[in-house]
């Protein structure tokens, strides 16, 4: 069974950094796309990055280039997100996605509150 | 990037009664569409992509249908625990973008 747990939320003050990871299993991690996507509470949804299979390409929107760097280690079937510069409008519950043929599947989400 | 509009932003109905959801795209995104429910609490579930395909273990009772621009979202009799939020997304080009959502309401 596919699962994907997402890691390492939680309050940060403006300025300050997190790092959040999403554990995979049910699935062979290193041959698939991944993806982070992150829904402001009660709001819409925001696409953030995404990853090639080995890593050597990342995608970064704009609201966040600069700031936020995926990345993953296929030994340990794992995914990061490392934010840095985090802002107020960076509130939101960060979902870890794998990308498939037979449709994109969502992790449960972290949140993220960055406040003073 | 793409702009998904769905429409309405809220669908008022009765149990038992069909619904019909629709998103509209800035530009074509030819059959690469998605359809998500959400509830309180929960994370986006994919019920339908490509357009079409029932995601495995979406109720028979959602289809998918259109292409281009225009896509919809139909539940041929809504059941009690299809009161959530529907998003539709492109999945054509990066970055993939949803629509705002419409929230499906008991009338």
């Amino acid at each position: 069974e596919v699962q994907l747990v997402e890691s390492g939320g939680g309050l940060v003050q403006p300025g300050g950094s997190l790092r959040l990871s999403c554990t995979a299993s049910g699935f062979t991690f290193s041959d698939h796309w991944m993806h982070w996507v992150r829904q402001v509470s009660g709001k819409g949804l925001e696409w953030v990055s995404r990853i090639n299979t080995d890593g050597t390409y990342t995608h970064h929107a704009e609201s966040v280039k600069g700031r936020f760097t995926i990345s993953r280690d296929n030994a340990k079937d794992t995914l990061y997100l490392q934010m840095d510069s985090l802002r107020a409008e960076d509130t939101a519950v960060y979902y870890c996605i794998l990308e498939r043929h037979s449709g994109d599947y969502w992790g449960q989400g972290t949140p993220v509150t960055v406040s003073s | 990037e793409i702009v998904m509009t769905q429409s309405p932003a809220t669908l008022s109905v009765s149990p038992g009664e069909r619904a019909t959801l629709s998103c509209r795209a800035s530009q074509s995104v030819s059959r690469f569409s998605a359809w998500y429910q959400q509830k309180p609490g929960q994370a986006p579930r994919l019920l339908i992509y490509d357009a079409s395909t029932r995601a495995t273990g979406t109720p028979a009772r959602f289809s998918g249908s259109g292409s281009g621009t225009e896509f919809t979202l139909t539940i041929s009799s809504l059941q009690s625990e299809d009161f959530a939020v529907y998003y539709c997304q492109q999945h054509s080009t990066w970055p993939r973008t949803f629509g705002q959502g419409t929230k499906v309401e008991i009338k």
